[in-house]
């Protein structure tokens, strides 16, 4: 599974957008970006995965760039809640169904 | 909440005893993983079963050991404890083998004195 870098922290005021950044050089054209969090020691949370398309849940909207080398997860109105470290995973969909994680980005949402 | 449950929430021991961690996986779930997560190594991944079979393997010990069970539950076996394995442990899982999303457990915490 591809390498993913991130920064190590981030802060965002509440209610505004937080855009967290990932960069995968790396990824391999059979491979997905996924985006998962932790809040304080909880399970990990799934939030989000593309291939190559924008995508959009109820949680956040993630961008991949044309190239596919970098990825952004948008939260559009960060609230507390959001407050977690942000895990952003190379995988390929369903094979080595493993999760690689990184040391992830931690998000602090400030009132 | 995932719908994934892991027990106990605590657990502490002492060096060289051994522990079990039990883990029920989301109701229909056939996949279970474990992982662990501790502060100089992260969260790794140790093992996947797949409806009652081992389907891959991460860094786990030998002196670790799991299986899955015919009502799809899990459980890892911790032995000969070290200070080292004092971390948190969680389990997940998903309806397969290739599925996206893995709902992950709230832990267990367990801490070898």
């Amino acid at each position: 599974d591809a390498k993913t870098t991130q920064p190590t922290s981030m802060d965002c005021a509440e209610g505004r957008a937080a855009n967290l950044p990932c960069n995968h050089s790396t990824i391999s054209g059979n491979e997905y970006v996924y985006w998962y969090r932790q809040i304080h020691s909880q399970g990990p949370q799934y939030i989000i995965h593309g291939l190559k398309n924008n995508e959009t849940n109820e949680m956040a909207s993630l961008i991949i760039t044309e190239d596919r080398k970098s990825s952004t997860l948008i939260l559009p109105h960060a609230t507390l809640r959001d407050t977690a470290v942000y895990y952003c995973i190379v995988r390929r969909q369903g094979g080595s169904e493993k999760l690689v994680f990184g040391k992830g980005m931690k998000l602090t949402v400030n009132p | 909440d995932s719908g994934v449950t892991q027990t106990p929430k605590h657990l502490i021991t002492a060096t060289g005893q051994r522990v079990t961690l039990r883990c029920s996986p989301r109701s229909g779930d056939l996949s279970v993983y474990w992982y662990q997560q501790s502060l100089d190594q992260g969260l790794q991944f140790l093992i996947q079963y797949y409806n009652g079979e081992e389907r891959a393997k991460g860094n786990i010990l030998e002196r670790f050991s799991a299986q899955q069970f015919p009502d799809l539950h899990s459980e890892l076996n911790l032995s000969s404890l070290e200070l080292g394995d004092s971390a948190l442990y969680f389990c997940a899982s998903s309806p397969g083998t290739n599925y996206n999303e893995q709902f992950f457990g709230p832990g267990t915490r367990l801490t070898v004195l």
